[in-house]
């Protein structure tokens, strides 16, 4: 089983649709859960991370953690064209590690 | 904007030689990392680096690679003789803290293309 694991896509939506965009993982130790965008030829940027369990809002984005089902999503509301990129889960765990797991990315593509 | 900048954007080598990537992370950064994304496949983690010395490495970063902070604002990893399987997209990133407030922060630069025939 892969240690985290992302839906490839892609992901194709209209303008103005709820987006939904999802990970699971398999090692309880996660504890720090972030959400990356990726625009193609750039690196990743940060979208929102948190931590444990629970949900985070910030304007359109919100981020939500399952620590029960070890599952994490990103809704992303009113999509806009300027959403589309590759969108990576990535997750760390609680012992001083600092390295980062990422998932595959999900292509998400918002159709103006 | 403050932000991470590497270069070159694209190296092309050959097999069995030496390369070395530049990074330039934000000025008042004190977390340094390389982290590789093969075409088509997910961001590994290679190394961090804090107060001049790795503090973290995977299992990628063998004997093969090194990095150094040669002055007080590059970051360089190098691959001392590159293999067809290093071809990847290769970022730089940086952090100011790695605290729980904000454990995942990280800049990331454009990345660095290797292409090694």
């Amino acid at each position: 089983q892969k240690e985290v694991e992302q839906d490839p896509g892609p992901l194709s939506v209209p303008e103005g649709a709820i987006v939904s965009l999802n990970c699971t993982y398999s090692n309880s130790a996660f504890q720090y859960f972030m959400w990356y965008r990726q625009y193609s030829r750039k690196g990743p940027e940060l979208l929102m991370y948190t931590y444990s369990s629970g949900n985070k809002e910030d304007g359109r984005f919100t981020a939500q953690v399952d620590k029960s089902s070890k599952y994490i999503s990103l809704f992303i509301r009113d999509s806009q064209p300027s959403d589309s990129a590759t969108y990576l889960c990535a997750m760390n765990g609680d012992t001083g590690r600092r390295a980062l797991t990422f998932g595959s990315g999900t292509r998400l593509q918002v159709q103006p | 904007e403050p932000e991470v900048t590497q270069t070159p954007s694209h190296q092309v080598t050959q097999m069995g030689q030496e390369v070395i990537l530049r990074c330039v992370p934000i000025s008042n950064h004190l977390y340094f990392y390389w982290y590789r994304q093969i075409l088509g496949q997910k961001v590994e983690f290679l190394v961090s680096f804090y107060n001049n010395e790795i503090s973290e490495k995977s299992e990628i970063f063998d004997d093969q690679f090194s990095v150094e902070r040669p002055d007080g604002s590059n970051f360089t990893l190098k691959i001392r003789s590159t293999k067809l399987e290093d071809s990847a997209m290769y970022f730089c990133a940086s952090s100011e803290t790695m605290d729980r407030e904000s454990p995942g922060e990280l800049f990331f630069g454009e990345g660095s293309r290797l292409t090694v025939l």
